[in-house]
């Protein structure tokens, strides 16, 4: 099956700095990207799709400005959580659509202090 | 919200019963997928079942799916202690390509 990674796995900041999460889909091409974000013992959220060469479509309740998508190439999309806080503290999850269906990034766990 | 609905949202069974967890969404949808996620990990993919399909088998897995009712229930059968984690279905819609979970079930299975 496709495999996408994420980078980095876990990544722990002080407020008020910006992080960069990184999602690559390896051995396939995805014009179309996930992003997902999971409290502790809640469900994954949809937070915006990525779409390459294009703006990102967020869902609602999602600030874009906080929130900010690059999906420049066929291969890599980026999510950064600008000016990020304790309450932006997650798990967030990417996700590439090929052959009909989803494959997920491992995910990568965000912990502002 | 597009999110599912999963129920229950809390099972815990003794090792060797049978664990079955149900659910309920609310668009059209092109296939239904279920995943797996052991406490702090990434998600593992269980099944795939098509909006065309009733019933997939896959192991010791069991899928349903009724599209009338929106609702698709998995069974584990014979379950092991090794299936402790948390159980999820996810749809992918007909229309636009979102993916929406639900709200997840989290199982424990004693030994």
């Amino acid at each position: 099956g496709a495999v996408v990674s994420q980078h980095p796995s876990r990544v722990i900041c002080k407020s008020g700095t910006s992080v960069k999460i990184e999602c690559r889909s390896l051995d396939f091409q995805a014009t179309t990207m996930f992003w997902y974000r999971q409290f502790p013992k809640q469900s994954l959220m949809l937070m915006a799709t990525s779409n390459e060469g294009s703006k990102a479509t967020y869902e609602q309740g999602v600030e874009k400005d906080k929130f900010l998508i690059n999906h420049a190439s066929l291969t890599l999309s980026t999510l950064t959580v600008t000016s990020a806080h304790p309450e932006d503290s997650s798990f967030y999850i990417c996700s590439a659509r090929a052959f009909g269906t989803q494959y997920f990034g491992p995910g990568t766990r965000l912990t502002v202090l | 919200s597009q999110q599912g609905e999963e129920d229950p949202q809390a099972l815990s069974i003794q090792e060797g019963e049978n664990a079955t967890m149900n659910c309920s969404y609310k668009t059209s949808i092109n296939n239904l997928q279920w995943y797996r996620q052991n406490s702090g990990r990434g998600l593992v993919h269980l099944i795939l079942i098509r909006s065309n399909e009733r019933e997939k088998h896959s192991g010791r897995l069991r899928v349903t799916l009724d599209t009338s009712k929106k609702s698709s229930s998995l069974l584990i059968t014979a379950s092991r202690a090794a299936d402790t984690a948390s159980y999820f279905c996810a749809t992918d819609a007909y229309t636009g390509n979102q993916f929406y979970f639900g709200t997840g079930t989290s199982l424990t299975v004693i030994p």
